[in-house]
């Protein structure tokens, strides 16, 4: 199994749509989960982090399910400008230090 | 804002010769790591570095890489005798705490020939 695995996608969406992620990771013991934003040939970005109760910033929606070892992104009202690779990040404590271990990607194009 | 800074931008070599990616990162930051993408592909961990000396490194990260940050600002990348499937953007991070947001740079697009 993956460590970090992600459905690749492409999803196209129109504008003002409403798209999920998943993803899915393979280590217990990870211990802070992120969601990463790539454009094409750039480097990620922080889009946000994931905390176990769910946080929400803007039009974005994360959601972390320990147990299943699941994490979610929701876009609300889809804009042009988000259309980009979104990276699963997953930290695991390797000793002592935090390994970023990223997923594969999900692309999403939105279109007009 | 500060900002993670890489050289060069684009380099190209011979199959075999050696490479040097240049890092400047965050001035505060303690934590620095080395990722790669090949192109299509996802982001890998190469090597992280705390406290002068590596502390994880990915089956990737062979005899022919090494690391060292010999003036306590730049952080580099060395890679010995490079091969084709070293073509790769390789990207520099760095952290103000280890698993906190990594703020990475640009990238340096590496392509053997």
């Amino acid at each position: 199994r993956k460590e970090v695995e992600q459905d690749p996608g492409p999803f196209n969406v129109p504008e003002g749509a409403t798209v999920a992620f998943n993803c899915t990771y393979s280590n217990s013991a990870s211990q802070s989960f992120f969601w990463y934003r790539q454009d094409c040939r750039k480097e990620p970005k922080l889009l946000m982090s994931v905390y176990s109760s769910g946080n929400e910033d803007g039009r974005f929606t994360a959601q972390l399910n320990r147990a299943s070892q699941y994490i979610s992104l929701l876009i609300r009202d889809s804009k042009l400008s988000d259309s980009a690779t979104y990276l699963c990040v997953v930290n695991t404590p390797v000793g002592g230090y935090g390994k970023l271990t990223f997923g594969q990607g999900t692309i999403l194009t939105v279109h007009p | 804002e500060p900002e993670v800074t890489q050289t060069p931008s684009h380099q190209v070599t011979q199959m075999g010769q050696e490479v040097i990616l240049r890092c400047v990162p965050i001035s505060n930051h303690l934590y620095f790591y080395w990722y790669r993408q090949i192109l299509g592909q996802k982001v890998e961990f190469l090597v992280s570095f705390y406290n002068n000396e590596i502390s994880e490194k990915s089956e990737i990260f062979d005899d022919q890489f090494s690391v060292e940050r010999p003036d306590g600002s730049n952080f580099t990348l060395k890679i010995r005798s490079t091969k084709l499937e070293d073509s790769a953007m390789y990207f520099c991070a760095s952290t103000s705490q280890g698993g906190g947001e990594l703020f990475f740079g640009e990238g340096s697009r590496l392509t053997v020939l």
